[in-house]
């Protein structure tokens, strides 16, 4: 069964800090897809970045980083330097390299940025 | 260029009563899935359509719960008898053929049943 974990139910950080917030997945395909999406608190998700399961190759986007460990099952997304604007919940998905590619979700991590 | 839509934005009614949620697909795009967020947790697939079809609807919960995309764009989320436990954001996402493609997710609406 594809499973998607997300530890963390809330991180709270000072604007400025850095921060990771953790995903762990399971699944038995060799080909699979992840997600991070961001949902604020106007609801909609963001799509953030999607990888594939044969691409490990770490990312970087202005203050975001992630880092795709096939070895750990782990998508770790970064922020650097965090802003206040960065305060939403946030979203790992994975996703089935076959049928309908629906997504699994995890169940999110809320990140309060402080000023 | 435009982006998923979904009305209403927000639905209340009682228990027992009729909905119809609507999703607007971003434009060329074939597939089309409906999610259920309820609160605190991550969205849960409903239904995929691919085109006019219905390629999976294994997520929906029961038969109260259908959904039509009659010309292969605007689909409708259609709950009878909706119960209190039916109350949660319906997200609606679109991408271009299904396959790997990423999905783009609409604003959801927000089902509250009293």
């Amino acid at each position: 069964a594809q499973k998607v974990t997300q530890a963390q139910t809330e991180i709270s950080v000072v604007e400025k800090e850095d921060v990771t917030l953790d995903c762990v997945y399971e699944t038995r395909d060799t080909t699979y897809y992840l997600f991070w999406y961001k949902q604020p608190p106007s609801g909609e998700l963001v799509f953030l970045i999607r990888r594939n399961s044969f691409d490990e190759q770490n990312e970087i986007s202005g203050r975001y980083s992630w880092n795709f460990q096939k070895s750990t099952s782990s998508f770790n997304f970064t922020i650097t330097a965090s802003q206040v604007v960065d305060s939403a919940v946030y979203f790992c998905a994975l996703s089935e390299a076959r049928g309908t590619y629906k997504y699994i979700f995890g169940t999110g991590t809320r990140l309060k940025v402080l000023a | 260029g435009a982006g998923v839509s979904q009305t209403p934005s927000n639905k209340v009614t009682e228990k027992g009563k009729y909905v119809e949620l609507r999703c607007d697909p971003i434009s060329g795009h074939t597939a089309l899935y409906w999610y259920r967020q309820s609160l605190g947790q991550g969205p849960e697939f409903l239904i995929y359509f691919q085109g006019t079809g219905a390629a999976d609807d294994s997520g929906l919960p029961n038969d109260r719960f259908f959904a039509v995309r009659p010309e292969g764009s605007v689909s409708t989320l259609k709950i009878q008898r909706t119960e209190r436990g039916d109350s949660a954001v319906y997200l609606c996402a679109s991408s271009p053929r299904g396959s790997e493609d990423t999905q783009y997710f609409g604003p959801g609406t927000r089902l509250t049943v009293l």
